[in-house]
C-alpha cells in the first residue's frame, strides 16, 4: 500500500532533550516536506527536500534540522526542543513540486508535546 | 508566507445542502490543490485544479479557479456528516514549494 510513514504518533518530551521524528515513503517520490499545524495558524512549513541531499528552509525551520540521506527518509531532528515546539507535525511526499504538478500524501500526524 | 486564505473559517451547514468555501491567493500559480482534514488526521488530496483550468469535477466535488481574481471555489453538492472536516487550498507558487491556507472547518448537521 502507497502510504507516508510517521513514527512516533504521540511523543511527549521534556526541553532540551533531543529527538527525532521519522518519516518514510514507499512511492519512490523525489519531493518531500514537513509541516506543523498549530490552532488558527493552519499548516506552515518547516523544511522541504527536492531529492536526495537536497533540502531546504520553510517558512518556519528555527529549531529544527533535516536530512535526506535516501530518498524514501526525511527525518525531522529537534536538537534541543522548546515548549513553543508543541504541536502537530505532518510529513509528506509528492512526485515532485512544479513537475507533474502531483499531489502531496500525508502521514497521519505525530502530536509533540515538549514540557 | 502565506499564499492562500480561504473564506469563511467555518461553516455550518444541514446534510443535504451545498457548502461553498472560497480561497484566494497572491501570486501566480502553477496549480491549485484542495485537502481535506479529518479531526487531527492527515490530509488528503481533494482534487488538482491546472492554472489553464476554469473547472473540475469529482463526484459532489466542484472546484473553479478564477486567474484573474486568484481565487478558487470548491463546492460539495448534497453534503453528508461524512464530509465534517477542515478543508485547505495549497497553491505552489514558483514551483519550489506548497503552501497551505489557514482551512475552513464545515461542520454537516444531521
Amino acid at each position: 500500500e502507497a502510504q507516508v510513514t510517521q513514527n512516533p504518533r504521540y511523543l511527549i518530551t521534556v526541553t532540551g532533550k533531543k529527538l527525532t521524528v521519522t518519516c518514510s515513503q514507499n512511492m519512490n517520490h523525489e519531493y518531500m516536506s514537513w509541516y506543523r499545524q498549530d490552532p488558527g495558524l493552519g499548516l506552515r512549513q518547516i523544511y522541504y527536500s527536492m531529492n536526495v541531499e537536497v533540502t531546504d528552509k520553510g517558512d518556519v525551520p528555527e529549531g529544527y534540522k533535516v536530512s535526506r540521506k535516501e530518498k524514501r527518509n526525511f527525518p525531522l531532528i529537534l536538537e534541543s526542543p522548546s515548549p513553543n515546539q508543541t504541536s502537530l507535525y505532518f510529513c509528506a511526499s509528492s512526485l515532485g513540486v512544479g513537475v507533474g504538478n502531483s499531489p502531496l500524501h500525508f502521514g497521519n500526524g505525530t502530536r509533540l508535546t515538549v514540557t | 508566507s502565506q499564499q492562500g486564505e480561504e473564506d469563511p473559517q467555518a461553516l455550518s451547514i444541514q446534510e443535504g445542502e451545498n457548502a461553498t468555501m472560497n480561497c484566494s491567493y497572491k501570486t501566480s500559480i502553477n496549480n491549485l490543490q484542495w485537502y481535506r482534514q479529518n479531526s487531527g488526521r492527515g490530509l488528503v488530496h481533494l482534487i488538482l485544479i491546472r492554472s489553464n483550468e476554469r473547472e473540475k469535477h469529482s463526484g459532489r466535488l466542484r472546484v473553479t479557479l478564477d486567474t484573474s481574481k486568484k481565487s478558487s471555489s470548491l463546492l460539495i453538492t448534497a453534503s453528508r456528516a461524512a464530509d465534517t472536516a477542515s478543508y485547505f487550498c495549497a497553491t505552489d507558487a514558483g514551483g519550489q514549494n506548497f503552501v497551505f491556507g489557514p482551512g475552513t472547518r464545515l461542520s454537516v448537521l444531521p
